[in-house]
């Protein structure tokens, strides 16, 4: 079955950089869209980013463009997520999650990782 | 961007108990909509897409309805592993957007 397993947060101070990567299997990584989305401690949901499967296309979250770049890898099979500038606000826990196959599912999310805190501090 | 806003933002319940969360979006979206459920510690998971399909593997009792602003998910008889928080999304249009989210305690 799908497994998505995100490595690579920890504490970064204000300003600082940090990269996630998201190792998948259980599935064909190179046919399928990626996400990544986040959620602050005690918060609700916020998407992030997405990588179409052929990296042809990335969309951000207003809130981290400009900051943040989603890439891949497909011969390794795994996500990445380099955060630059960080902020307080970026704490949270971020999950890579999968996007489905068809133009629609491509935008929601079947199946999440476990999540890397990130936490974001002086 | 879209907004989702879901309501009530918390409720207690019995088991046994029909519980009804609405979303409603500032834009119609046609039936670009799914619902997620999580609980403390874990990651989402997905319930319902395209408004009112049922994932595999989630049981019969949640339902989802509606398409254009307007939907619901329904759930005909809670059970005591349905005590979590669940949130909607759009995929209608990016930025891709969640609802805030609605916690289903124990009364």
């Amino acid at each position: 079955q799908v497994h998505l397993v995100e490595s690579g947060g920890g504490v970064v101070q204000p300003g600082g950089s940090l990269r996630l990567s998201c190792a998948a299997s259980g599935f064909i990584f190179s046919t399928y869209g990626m996400h990544l989305v986040r959620q602050a401690p005690g918060k609700g949901l916020e998407w992030v980013a997405f990588i179409h499967y052929d990296k042809s296309t990335t969309y951000y979250a207003d809130s981290v463009k400009g900051r943040f770049t989603i890439s891949r890898d497909n011969s390794k099979n795994t996500l990445y997520l380099q955060m630059n500038s960080l902020r307080v606000e970026d704490t949270a826990v971020y999950y890579c999650a999968k996007g489905g196959l068809s133009l629609s599912s491509l935008r929601y999310f079947d199946s999440w990782g476990q999540g890397a805190l990130v936490t974001v501090s002086s | 961007a879209i907004q989702l806003t879901q309501s009530p933002s918390s409720l207690s319940a019995s088991v046994g108990d029909r519980v009804t969360i609405t979303c409603r979006a500032s834009q119609g979206i046609n039936y670009a909509l799914t619902w997620y459920q999580q609980k403390p510690g874990r990651a989402p998971k997905l319930l319902i897409y395209d408004a009112s399909i049922l994932e595999s593997g989630v049981p019969s009792r949640f339902s989802g309805s509606g398409s254009g602003t307007d939907f619901t998910l329904t759930i005909s008889s809670l059970q005591p592993e349905d005590f979590a928080t669940y949130y909607c999304q759009q995929f209608d249009s990016y930025p891709l957007t969640f609802g805030g989210g609605t916690k289903v305690e124990i009364k």
